[in-house]
């Protein structure tokens, strides 16, 4: 079992739909949590972070963590053509003195005009 | 403030040629990150460096990689002995102080192809 499974994988929708975009991990050390935007051919941008379970907005953007079931999502609002993109879930693993993020590998979005 | 700089963008290789790839933090960062992209994969750990030292090199293959964060200078990642399964998008990332805020701030990457 992947470390962090992210899912589904590309999606296409409307202007103004609502996105869910979601992973689940298997590692309970994980601490943070993080939401990372990438454009095609840029590298990532971090979108949103979230360290403890439970919700946390920001304009269009929720990102909720349930660490009892070791799930994570992001739910976009009224969804834009620009954001149009691929977005990835990452998690910080604390190891032997290192940190590091593990990403999933990413769910390429469309919204189409 | 300039991002992270990475160079080259785009480099083409040989199968058994060497490839550096160079990357400069973000002004006053000392902290920073390899991380290698695959075709419908997401981005893979490689290296984590502070100014002159290794901290954790655990997504490094054995053999032919190697990265250094020299006091002076940018952070160099460099392939020797290139194959076709090294083709990939390479992504730096810097960071102020590790990972507290989760923030990791990425570089353009730099796109090698083996030929």
């Amino acid at each position: 079992q992947k470390e962090v499974e992210q899912d589904p994988g590309p999606l296409s929708v409307p202007e103004g739909a609502i996105v869910s975009l979601n992973c689940t991990y298997s590692n309970s050390a994980f601490q943070y949590f993080m939401w990372y935007r990438q454009y095609s051919r840029k590298g990532p941008e971090l979108l949103m972070y979230t360290y403890s379970s439970g919700n946390k907005e920001d304009g269009r953007f929720t990102a909720q963590v349930d660490k009892s079931s070791k799930y994570i999502s992001l739910f976009i609002r009224d969804s834009q053509p620009s954001d149009s993109a691929t977005y990835l879930c990452a998690m910080k693993e604390s190891q032997g003195g290192s940190e590091k993020l593990v990403f999933g590998k990413g769910t390429k979005l469309t919204v189409n005009p | 403030n300039a991002g992270v700089m990475q160079n080259p963008r785009h480099l083409v290789r040989r199968r058994g040629q060497e490839a550096r790839l160079r990357c400069s933090p973000m002004k006053g960062h000392s902290h920073v990150y390899w991380y290698r992209q695959l075709p419908e994969e997401g981005l893979k750990f490689m290296v984590y460096l502070q100014k002159e030292n290794i901290i954790d090199e655990s997504g490094m293959p054995k053999e032919r990689f190697s990265a250094e964060f020299p006091k002076e200078g940018p952070s160099i990642l460099r392939i020797q002995q290139v194959v076709r399964g090294d083709s990939a998008a390479y992504f730096c990332a810097s960071s102020l102080s590790g990972l507290n805020t989760g923030e990791l701030f990425f570089g353009e990457g730099s796109r090698l192809t083996v030929l």
